[in-house]
């Protein structure tokens, strides 16, 4: 199947800072990119829902202010936490689609796990 | 609007037995379905997933699921685990976007 690579895997900032987290398509063109929420023993949470060269839409109590997210390249997206606090804390996973909107092949990043002190 | 179930939030199960592993939806379109496993701090790989064709679908590592639409169920099952089956199971749903179940988490005793 396709790759898609997260970096970082792991990442521990100060409360107020920024965190950039990538998410890369290695081997396929993901015209649509979606970002998840997981929190500790829960499931995903869709936050966001990004095409290539558009700007993304949010779920409902996502707040797109504090969740950036840019799609700039059909290969890349990046999910910016800005002004993390410690209730940010959670585990990120992306996963990108082939053909636009398409939820029927999704392949998913390894997933970033970010801690806010 | 989809929206999964996962009946069981916890399976517990010794070596070699057989698993079912429960999941249903709701939805009032046609839908893709999935399931997913998940290792501790790690992303998502996917077993298996229906899109059309024959109900019955055969994934990675020895699982299968059964589409019943009657039912609107995609049960998860397997034949024979083995302790490297340990790990937390998804059930995923697609329309818009993909939704997910809660998880069950299988933990295999020796």
């Amino acid at each position: 199947g396709a790759v898609v690579s997260q970096h970082p895997s792991w990442v521990i900032c100060k409360s107020g800072t920024s965190v950039k987290i990538e998410c890369r398509s290695l081997d396929f063109q993901a015209t649509t990119m979606f970002w998840y929420r997981q929190f500790p023993k829960q499931s995903l949470m869709l936050m966001a829902t990004s095409n290539e060269g558009s700007k993304a839409t949010y779920e409902q109590g996502v707040e797109k202010d504090k969740f950036l997210i840019n799609h700039a390249s059909l290969t890349l997206s990046t999910l910016t936490v800005t002004s993390a606090h410690p209730e940010d804390s959670s585990f990120y996973i992306c996963s990108g689609a082939i053909a636009r909107g398409d939820t029927g092949e999704l392949f998913f990043g390894e997933g970033s796990r970010l801690t806010v002190l | 609007a989809q929206s999964v179930t996962q009946l069981d939030s916890q399976v517990p199960v010794f070596e070699e037995a057989p698993v079912e592993l429960r999941c249903n939806y709701s939805s009032s379109v046609s839908v893709y379905l999935f399931w997913y496993v998940q290792y501790p701090n790690q992303g998502l790989q996917l077993l298996l997933k229906y899109l059309s064709g024959s109900t019955l679908v055969k994934g990675i590592n020895g699982f299968e699921a059964e589409f019943n639409k009657s039912q609107t169920s995609f049960h998860l099952r397997k034949p024979s685990v083995h302790i490297s089956d340990t790990a937390e199971y998804f059930c995923a749903v697609s329309g818009v976007s993909l939704v997910f179940g809660k998880g069950t988490r299988l933990s295999v005793i020796a």
